[in-house]
């Protein structure tokens, strides 16, 4: 059973970075990118970037561009996104996701919530 | 970027009754190489991950009740739950997976009459 399992929440003043977890279970790490989803409070779903778990290419969404990073680690099968120069705007439960057909994504971790206040 | 429209932003149907939510694309998310749809459906329930529920507009993700169905092609898709039942109450999202950013609907409410 495919399990993504996520780092815990974080709070974090302005201007500071936050490092986000993911440790996959259940099917070969190698096998199925992720991506990376946030959830403003009572908003929708917006797309970060992807990151492949076989060679470590990335898609970062243009917005995220200079200040988002993705990484893997396979001996763990642990996938990482940081994101740097936090305001207000980036507070929101940030999720992993493990993608299939192109860029589908069929199993999510259970979220991150990340605040960001000084 | 594409970008994706849903409506109605909320709907209330009775128990049993049917439910059609829609999504329109700013573009095209057809394909014509292998004439697939590129756009993907999931529902969210309150403090849960989103749910994959369809993808290529119409196929059933593995273990998901029939009563789920996707229609549509190029920019205008459509969710169909035939007879709703309590716990498919949830927030639907359609994504697009045709070109990068991977963008989603805002979002379509749907609760009991």
């Amino acid at each position: 059973q495919v399990h993504l399992v996520q780092s815990g929440s974080e709070v974090k003043k302005p201007g500071a970075s936050v490092k986000v977890s993911c440790k996959a279970s259940g099917y070969s790490f190698t096998s199925h990118g992720i991506s990376w989803v946030r959830q403003a409070p009572g908003q929708g779903l917006e797309w970060m970037g992807w990151i492949s778990t076989y060679n470590t290419n990335t898609d970062y969404a243009r917005k995220f561009q200079g200040r988002l990073t993705m990484t893997t680690d396979t001996s763990t099968s642990t996938a990482s996104m940081e994101l740097r120069s936090l305001t207000s705007d980036d507070s929101a439960v940030y999720y992993c996701a493990r993608v299939v057909v192109y860029e589908v994504f069929d199993s999510w971790g259970q979220g991150t919530l990340v605040t960001v206040s000084s | 970027d594409i970008v994706m429209t849903q409506s109605p932003d909320s709907l209330a149907v009775s128990l049993g009754e049917r439910a059609t939510i829609n999504c329109k694309s700013s573009q095209s998310v057809l394909y014509s190489s292998n004439n697939k749809n590129y756009l993907a459906w999931y529902q969210q329930k309150p403090r849960q991950p989103p749910k994959l529920l369809i993808y290529w507009a119409s196929t059933r993700q593995s273990g998901v009740p029939d009563r789920f169905s996707g229609s549509g092609s190029g920019t205008d898709f459509s969710l169909t739950i035939s007879s709703l039942q309590a716990e498919d109450v949830a927030v639907y999202y359609c994504q697009q997976y045709y070109d990068s950013p991977r963008t989603f609907g805002q979002g379509t409410k749907v609760e009991i009459k």
